[in-house]
């Protein structure tokens, strides 16, 4: 069940700001937004999830717009480490039902560029 | 440290065995889950379980086979009834929506070749 659409690849230089978008245009009023990465051949790792407000932890910064059909996940300075694969997933969050999953999809794959 | 132990990270079978793959945390969750992985794919739900003695099938369960007799424990067997085993192992744990920020925790995965 597709709930989100990335890009399949972007390219960012090295030092540079990567913003990589996402579009949820049927979201429902009480799910979040969720962004991982996954590095080649290991497990995915949480970055950030948001509601509807915008924000920002010591990895990466999460836009929503005000109608909350599409997000942002900005990572302020890449670096090569930051070569990996990027989810957005929608899902229902804290003080949701239970039973509603995560759904990956195939993601972007971002290549940082010396 | 608390985290997300899966074994063995390696696993080579000969078509037609089962298998089977583990999982343990100890990061106190209720829900653990399994997917799958093929080369340039995203991740494919197999089993979830939400609390001890209980589990739901994912969108391909067809040919596994899971068990959740203890909160830390979630292994999976890939039968002989699986058509096309050969594919990374993730499984994962949250803490029931409602606890904490709901995030899944990922262990580093099982590479399974079916030779």
């Amino acid at each position: 069940d597709a709930k989100t659409t990335q890009p399949t690849s972007m390219d960012c230089a090295e030092g540079r700001a990567a913003n990589l978008p996402c579009n949820h245009s049927t979201i429902s009023g009480n799910e979040y937004v969720y962004w991982y990465r996954q590095i080649h051949s290991q497990g995915p790792q949480y970055i950030i999830h948001g509601l509807k407000n915008n924000e920002t932890n010591e990895m990466a910064s999460l836009i929503i717009t005000e109608d909350r059909k599409s997000s942002t996940l900005i990572l302020p300075h890449a670096t090569l480490r930051d070569t990996a694969v990027y989810y957005c997933i929608v899902r229902v969050g804290p003080g949701g039902v239970t039973g509603n999953q995560f759904y990956f999809g195939t993601g972007t794959s971002l290549t940082v560029i010396p | 440290d608390g985290g997300i132990t899966q074994s063995p990270k390696y696993l080579f079978r000969k078509e037609g065995q089962n298998v089977t793959l583990s999982c343990e945390q100890n990061l106190n969750h209720d829900a653990m889950y399994w997917y799958r992985q093929d080369p340039g794919q995203g991740l494919r739900l197999i089993y979830y379980s939400q609390i001890v003695n209980d589990f739901q099938k994912g969108d391909i369960a067809e040919g596994y086979s899971v068990s959740r007799e203890k909160k830390e424990s979630f292994p999976l067997t890939v039968t002989s009834a699986q058509k096309n085993p050969t594919a990374f192992y993730l499984c994962a744990s949250s803490p029931i929506p409602g606890q904490e920020t709901g995030e899944l925790f990922f262990g580093e995965g099982s590479r399974l070749t079916v030779l």
